[in-house]
This record gives C-alpha cells, sequence and structure tokens, in this order.
C-alpha cells in the first residue's frame, strides 16, 4: 500500500456520460498530480495541485476539470466522455518535489468508455 | 521544456542475465532524474533517483543507475534478473524548482524469461 488510495479502481461508463475519479493523497503531502495513462501516449501529466490552489496544468482537455478539497483528497471530473477517453488514471502526490522528493502513486483508475 | 527518451520499448532478456535499460533525457537547466517500476495492474514505484552528487545511484531490488551529463543519460542497470524483474519501467525528469512536475519517458517493457 503506497498511502495513495484512489477510487473507483475500474469505472464503464457510455460515451457522452460524466465521471468523477477520486483521490486522497499520502497523509502529510500536499501536492496532487494527475496523471493519464493510455497506450499510444504513454503518462501524460493532466493538472497538478498544491494546497488546493492549481499550480500546473498540462496536456488536460476543457472537458476535464479537477479540484483539491480542504482536506487535501483531489477529485478528476470527467465529461462529455469519449472512446479516446477510456484510459489509467493516475493520481500521485509528493511532499517537497521542488527538493526532489518524488511522487507516490496510487493503483489507479481504470476507465472504460463504451 | 524537459523530455525524455527511452530508446527501447521492450527488452527480452534470460533470468540471471545483466541488463541495461537506456533513457536519455533532454533540459537546458539542471534535473532531478527518476527511475519507476509499474508491475501488471499496479501502480508505479521509485526504484531509484539522482539528485546530486554521486553519479551512480543505487536503487530497492538490486538496480542501479549512472548518470552522464556530458551524454545526458540515466541508464539502469542490473547484473542479474530474476523473472518477478518482468515490469515496465519508467524513466522521469523534473527540475528543482518551484512546482516543477514529472516529466516521463514512453517506457521500457523487461521480459524475463527462463
Amino acid at each position: 500500500d503506497s498511502g495513495v488510495t484512489q477510487t473507483p479502481k475500474h469505472l464503464i461508463t457510455a460515451t457522452g456520460q460524466r465521471v468523477t475519479l477520486r483521490c486522497s493523497p499520502r497523509s502529510g503531502d500536499l501536492s496532487v498530480y494527475w496523471y493519464q495513462q493510455s497506450l499510444d501516449q504513454g503518462l501524460q501529466f493532466l493538472i497538478h495541485y498544491y494546497n488546493g490552489e492549481e499550480r500546473a496544468k498540462g496536456n488536460i482537455l476543457e472537458r476535464f476539470s479537477a479540484q483539491q478539497f480542504p482536506d487535501l483528497h483531489s477529485e478528476l471530473n470527467l465529461s462529455s466522455l469519449e472512446l479516446g477517453d477510456s484510459a489509467l488514471y493516475f493520481c500521485a502526490s509528493s511532499v517537497r518535489p521542488s527538493e526532489g522528493y518524488g511522487y507516490t502513486f496510487g493503483s489507479g483508475t481504470r476507465l472504460t468508455v463504451v | 521544456a524537459q523530455s525524455v527518451t527511452q530508446l527501447d520499448s521492450q527488452v527480452p532478456v534470460f533470468e540471471e542475465a545483466p541488463v541495461e535499460l537506456r533513457c536519455n533525457y533532454s533540459s537546458s537547466v539542471s534535473v532531478y532524474l527518476f527511475w519507476y517500476v509499474q508491475y501488471p495492474n499496479q501502480g508505479l514505484q521509485l526504484l531509484l533517483k539522482y539528485l546530486s552528487g554521486s553519479t551512480l545511484v543505487k536503487g530497492i531490488n538490486g538496480f542501479e543507475a549512472e548518470f552522464n551529463k556530458s551524454q545526458t543519460s540515466f541508464h539502469l542497470r542490473k547484473p542479474s534478473v530474476h523473472i518477478s524483474d518482468t515490469a515496465e519501467y519508467f524513466c522521469a525528469v523534473s527540475v528543482p524548482s518551484g512546482y516543477s512536475t514529472l516529466t516521463f519517458g514512453k517506457g521500457t517493457m523487461l521480459l524475463v524469461s527462463p
């Protein structure tokens, strides 16, 4: 157990629908990152939150949004889902990434859009 | 911006043989370098990292990596692999400032056979 909890582990939904992925970071970590992993694109950075505030955006579609709550858990919202959004979505947390602490990853949510 | 190139998408090797997984990076500033491992149906786990100092870094499970600034490389090595080392290995880079995020290579699948 890495200490980063992601729910649900699997999600199957239809095109056009909206889903919410949840992440609880490791205790003490203020930074939360979301990544999308697909066979063709590899690991793509989506968004970074630090202590409730958005700090960096990567290749995140406008249909996707995220937030980090006061208790530091984070949610990634995916709307108007398309078949191409099927992927593994990882959450990671870190205590002081600028000092080289690296990230601790959750086990991911596998999203299948049908 | 930083980028990472993992030259081999797949590396087949026999059990107890040595292995090297190659990683090259691009950056105009100094970097932190990481290797992560992903076992099937799991999240990413940190193997080792280079922040500064000695260019030879030792990690978990008998892996080590060598930072070569002139060749902008950070190759991962293990003198004798086991079946259980079969997994995907990711090289990643970040910069030691601000809210820098990890940029990953596309991964190398290490396939160990008896």
